[in-house]
Order: structure tokens, then sequence, then C-alpha cells
């Protein structure tokens, strides 16, 4: 069936850095997530996407974080710098109608 | 804010015996939240297993079943005899009532290990 990628599995980086995670939908869908999942805690809505603009955004999506789809490719999760809290995995997500179907998710390790 | 409290972090059973894994949850809005389901197989992306949008109505795929209870403000997950296939980590999740399911706003619960041995 059809699936969400997101590549790489793991992302290395040094704190203060920037980071871009990328998630390639599926091909129809209109509707971009992300949501972040803390070790041994819950995942947590991060952001929505439609039409090329933020819908709705959590206390979590700090301003150092944006969203982008630029000319219908992936879906990114852009932080900027990085911070030892943004260690996490990170699950992409998308929709047409009805509920999301997710990716793996990759897991960020900020050093 | 709206929480959902999965009271199992792992369960064991016997293949072709019964499962229930629990889940109940606290919704700050005035209507009724819909109610979801999610699994997560061995090397796969997290996919919806059911959801019941209606208080009082239950929600049933592949043997799965899931009563939406307000009273209890509980979502149950049941099957009467599982397979070795159904070893996955199971979530639990709402979306405020009324949202609908586009806007993909799911809280979700910690999940529970299901394990299912021969």
């Amino acid at each position: 069936g059809p699936k969400v990628l997101q590549i790489p599995s793991h992302q290395i980086i040094d704190m203060g850095q920037m980071v871009t995670l990328n998630c390639d939908p599926v091909s129809n869908h209109l509707y971009f997530y992300w949501y972040k999942q803390i070790l041994g805690q819950q995942m947590e809505f991060l952001v929505n996407f439609y039409n090329g603009k933020v819908m709705e955004k959590s206390k979590l999506f700090k301003d150092q974080f944006s969203v982008e789809r630029p000319d219908g490719s992936y879906f990114t999760l852009k932080i900027q710098p990085t911070a030892l809290e943004d260690s996490a995995v990170y699950f992409c997500a998308s929709s047409l109608v009805g509920a999301p179907l997710f990716g793996e998710g990759t897991r960020l390790s900020v050093l | 804010g709206d929480s959902v409290t999965q009271t199992e972090g792992q369960v064991t059973v016997s293949e072709s015996k019964s499962l229930i894994i629990n889940c109940t949850y606290s919704a700050t809005s005035i209507a009724y939240p819909n109610l979801f389901w999610y699994v997560r197989y061995p090397g796969e992306g997290l996919q919806l297993l059911l959801k019941v949008i209606t208080a009082g109505q239950k929600g049933s795929s592949r043997g799965f079943e899931a009563t939406y209870n307000k009273e209890t403000t509980s979502f149950h997950l049941q099957k009467a005899s599982v397979q070795e296939s159904d070893s996955a980590v199971y979530y639990c999740a709402l979306t405020p009532a009324n949202t609908g399911a586009n806007t993909g706003k799911l809280t979700f619960g910690h999940g529970t290990i299901l394990r299912v041995h021969p």
C-alpha cells in the first residue's frame, strides 16, 4: 500500500547546527504533519500544513522550527539552531481525507 | 488539555487467547472526541486500525473491536483470538470533536507493546 517515507532513519548533529528532516508523503495527499516523540513519552503533535501554509502548530513548535514543501516535493522540518532538547524521534504523516498515515520516523540525536 | 491513558506498557498473550488493551481518555471540549486505535507493526509506520466518532458505537477491523463508552470515558481494544502476526505496538488516540480527521491533530497514549507467543 501507500507509504510515507522518511530517510534517513537516524541523524546525528552537533548542538547549534541546522538540520533538515525530509519526508516523502503519499503522492496524492494534501495534508501534512510532523509529530515529535521524546524517549519514553507519547508522540506529540507539532504542526500541520495544507496548501502551502501552516494550519496549526503546538507550543512544541518553537521559533527555531520551520516547515515547507517546495514545488510539491519533500515535506521538510528544519530546525535552526538545534538544541539538546530537540533530540527525539520525528514522525511525518500525510492524509487526503480521513486519518493520517505515518512514516517510520527519523531519530534525531543532538550532541 | 486532552489526554489519553494506556495503563499497560506491555502485554504478553498466547496465540488463540483473548486480548484486551485498556484505554481511557480525558477531553476538555464540550462535545465528545473522535477516538482511534493505531498500530505499528515491526519495520513499518504507524497506521490506522480503527476509529469511532460517535459515542456508544463500536469500531472493528482485522478481528479487533473497540467500543466508545462515554460513561466510563474508555475505548478498550479487544480481540477474541490473537495471532502471532498481531504482535505490534498499539496506540490509542483522540482528536477533538468537530475538528475533522484532516486536522491530524491527534493526542496519543504512550502505546502498548503486544507480544503474542505461539
